[in-house]
C-alpha cells in the first residue's frame, strides 16, 4: 500500500515568505507526526496529532509555526514569514496508533532552504 | 529527561565484514520502547526494529541483530557480512510508554554508515 505522502519534496523561499508542507498519512493510521532534522539539531519532535484529541504542540519552536489536521487525515504545516534558521529537512510520519509501540512510518520529506 | 547517544558519528568497512553500531539511552522511566531507523541516501527513515523495556531477547533477522542489555542501557545494532546496500545513517530512538507517552520519538544523532566494495 501506499506509504507516507509529503509535498512538495523540495521548496526553495525567501526569506519573510510564508510556507505550507503537506502531509497524508497511510490510510487508517489515526497518529500524525512532524519532524525537522538539520545538521546542527539532529531529528527533532515538532508536533503530534492523535484522532480527535488536542494536537502535542510542544516541540513548535516558535509562534511562527502552526499546523493542522482536516478530517483526521491530511495535516499542514506552515511556517509564516520563514527565516534562514527555518532551513531544513521536515519530515512526517504516521502510526496505527498513538500507544508507542507503534512504529511511526516516514515518508520523504520535504527539503525547504529559505534564501 | 531522556537522552539518546550514538558516540559513533561516522563509520566505514569494507564489504563483508561486520560492523556494529552503539546505541546507549537514558531514562528514568520503567516502561519505554527503543527502536532502530535506517535513512538512505532517498531521504525516508524506514523502520528496522522495536523492542520493549521488557524484552531483553535478542533478536536476529537476516544479516541484522540486535543486542539489548538493560543493564548498560544499550541497544546496539549489528550488521553482519555488510554490502553495499547498506549504506546509509542509522538513527536509535527513544519513546516512552503509558502516561509519559508523548507521541514523541527521541532520536540519536545518527551513525553513518559507508560500506565500500
Amino acid at each position: 500500500g501506499a506509504g507516507v505522502s509529503q509535498s512538495p519534496s523540495n521548496k526553495v523561499t525567501e526569506k519573510g515568505k510564508d510556507v505550507e508542507l503537506r502531509c497524508d498519512p497511510i490510510s487508517g493510521h489515526t497518529a500524525l507526526y512532524w519532524y525537522r532534522q538539520s545538521l546542527g539539531q539532529g531529528l527533532e519532535f515538532l508536533i503530534y496529532f492523535q484522532g480527535n484529541s488536542a494536537p502535542d504542540k510542544s516541540g513548535l519552536p516558535s509562534d511562527r509555526f502552526s499546523a493542522e489536521r482536516t478530517g483526521g487525515s491530511v495535516s499542514t504545516l506552515t511556517i509564516q514569514r520563514t527565516q534562514q534558521e527555518d532551513s531544513a529537512v521536515y519530515l512526517c510520519a504516521s502510526s496505527l496508533g498513538g500507544r508507542s509501540n507503534q512504529p511511526q512510518h516516514f515518508g520523504d520529506g520535504t527539503r525547504l532552504s529559505i534564501l | 529527561a531522556q537522552k539518546v547517544t550514538q558516540a559513533q558519528t561516522e563509520i566505514s568497512v569494507v564489504e563483508k565484514e561486520d560492523v556494529t553500531l552503539d546505541c546507549v539511552y537514558e531514562t528514568r522511566d520503567t516502561t519505554y520502547y527503543l527502536f532502530w531507523y535506517k535513512q538512505p541516501p532517498s531521504g525516508e527513515l524506514v523502520f528496522l526494529i522495536r523492542r520493549n523495556s521488557f524484552d531483553e531477547q535478542n533478536e536476529i533477522s537476516g544479516r541484522y541483530s540486535w543486542n539489548f542489555q538493560k543493564s548498560t542501557s544499550s541497544f546496539n545494532f549489528t550488521i553482519t557480512a555488510s554490502q553495499v546496500v547498506d549504506s546509509a545513517v542509522y538513527f536509535c530512538a527513544l519513546i516512552l510508554h503509558g502516561s509519559s507517552n508523548t507521541g514523541k520519538l527521541i532520536f540519536g544523532q545518527g551513525t553513518t554508515l559507508q560500506v565500500k566494495p
